[in-house]
């Protein structure tokens, strides 16, 4: 079946600009994560949703990242007035439950690049 | 202060070389995940483990609770195994290693 996929696959934009990452997990999946990869970082957790609950924020790094999932399904992680600094690879992953219970399928990611 | 340290940062090895990887980590988990991303790809989960011992073909997890330590270790490595090894940890947040690059030699 099909697995996660993230659109744009790359994303070149004016500093200051706002950018919106979609992400479709896969079917049946309750859980959606984003990450982040900033070149020569480490993977960073930005924010977690499991199917009704409130998402768990606590990964996002200014109140310029905002995300939603729409029915239980799409994501969309929003960054408003970009900055060079938030230029990195933006990893969705899914699970079909819980975090710590079940394992992450990731997308191919979406490329940020602020100039 | 990382929650979670690998070693060795970077691997090369002679193709068929047994390969440990190695992950500790301090804070209280659910959950293990090894993770593998080749140059320029994706992201794949090779295992979640929250105890015992897990095995795919050549690769083989293992995760020690009281000392909050896991191992991979790759058997009979081939140049196709040549990625980055993530460890990453589920606890009440998300805690990720920086990853062990490994490069295995024809």
């Amino acid at each position: 079946g099909a697995g996660v996929s993230q659109s744009p696959s790359n994303k070149v934009t004016e500093k200051g600009k706002d950018v919106e990452l979609r992400c479709d997990p896969i079917s049946g999946h309750t859980a959606l994560y984003w990450y982040r990869q900033s070149l020569g970082q480490g993977l960073e957790f930005l924010i977690y949703f499991q199917g009704n609950s409130a998402p768990d924020k606590s990964g996002l790094p200014s109140d310029r990242f905002s995300a939603e999932r729409t029915g239980g399904s799409v994501s969309t992680l929003t960054i408003q007035r970009t900055q060079q600094e938030d230029s990195a690879v933006y990893l969705c992953a899914s699970s079909l439950g819980p975090r710590g219970s079940y394992e992450q399928y990731f997308g191919p990611g979406t490329r940020l690049t602020v100039t | 202060k990382n929650e979670v340290e690998q070693s060795p940062q970077n691997l090369t090895a002679q193709e068929g070389e047994f390969i440990t990887i190695n992950c500790s980590y301090s804070v209280g988990i659910s959950a293990l995940h090894w993770l593998q991303q080749h140059p320029g790809g994706g992201i794949v989960s090779l295992f979640m483990l929250s105890s015992g011992k897990k095995k795919h073909g050549r690769l083989i997890a293992t995760i020690n609770i009281q000392e909050k330590h896991s191992s991979l270790h790759i058997t009979a490595s081939h140049p196709r195994d040549s990625a980055v090894y993530i460890c990453a940890v589920t606890g009440n947040q998300f805690y990720f290693g920086t990853g062990t690059s490994l490069t295995v030699i024809p």
